[in-house]
């Protein structure tokens, strides 16, 4: 059972363009959201995060919007640069694991073309 | 800043023999790492978390015996794949934690594969 889903595996961008990330998940108990970008071959780097009393967290070129009644989060990179081609991967937590155990999606390739 | 390595980063292996993978948080004390496994193109998969001097907590559907993890100290936890088969091939990532809690900073990875 995927609680975490990415339902675009790959997005396609032009440089300087916004890029637009979704993410929806399931268990109504996930508090805490985190996006991590992923080269191959290497670790998840935290990128930003947003706590469920938010709705909006802005971190330079990256804003995450979270849309509790939807249970729907997205992540904006704007403009897009060729350094943001990776994996992106939404995450979530839940404090009746005390917020430790991380739920991820599957992943959406992003490609910036120059 | 906070690192996490991962030794080795690559391993090959014959089928039945067991492959120990380091984690190690090298500027910061981490109560609690954990370990992931992430197949081609598919989300990262916690398989256990553990905790410095304790037990280590295992996911669901993850065999215990076979995926043996000791977290000796602060800044090591080891991941033990024993009698690994081919299906057991996988890239292994870990996370560590800092004792004061905040985010999960994750290693680079190790990439077994089991022939």
């Amino acid at each position: 059972d995927q609680q975490v889903k990415q339902n675009s595996p790959s997005l396609s961008v032009q440089e300087g363009r916004i890029s637009i990330l979704n993410c929806d998940y399931t268990n109504s108990m996930f508090d805490y959201f985190l996006w991590y970008k992923k080269y191959p071959a290497e670790g998840p780097t935290f990128l930003i995060s947003i706590s469920s009393i938010k709705d909006k967290n802005e971190d330079g070129r990256f804003t995450v919007f979270l849309n509790k009644s939807a249970k729907h989060l997205s992540l904006h990179i704007v403009p897009s640069q060729p350094g943001d081609s990776a994996v992106y991967f939404c995450a979530a937590s839940d404090p009746n694991f005390g917020n430790e155990k991380l739920t991820f999606g599957t992943g959406t390739r992003l490609t910036i073309i120059p | 800043g906070a690192v996490v390595s991962q030794h080795p980063s690559r391993v090959i292996c014959k089928s039945g023999t067991s492959v120990k993978i380091e984690c190690r948080s090298l500027d910061f004390q981490a109560t609690t790492m954990f370990w992931y496994r992430q197949f081609p193109k598919q989300s990262l998969m916690l398989m256990a978390t553990s905790n410095e001097g304790s037990k280590a907590t295992y996911e669901q559907g993850v065999e215990k015996d076979k995926f043996l993890i000791n977290h000796a100290s602060l800044t090591l936890s080891t991941l033990t794949v024993t009698s690994a088969h081919p299906e057991d091939s996988s890239f292994y990532i870990c996370s560590a934690r800092r004792a004061e809690g905040g985010e999960q900073f994750f290693g680079p990875g190790t990439r077994l594969t089991v022939l």
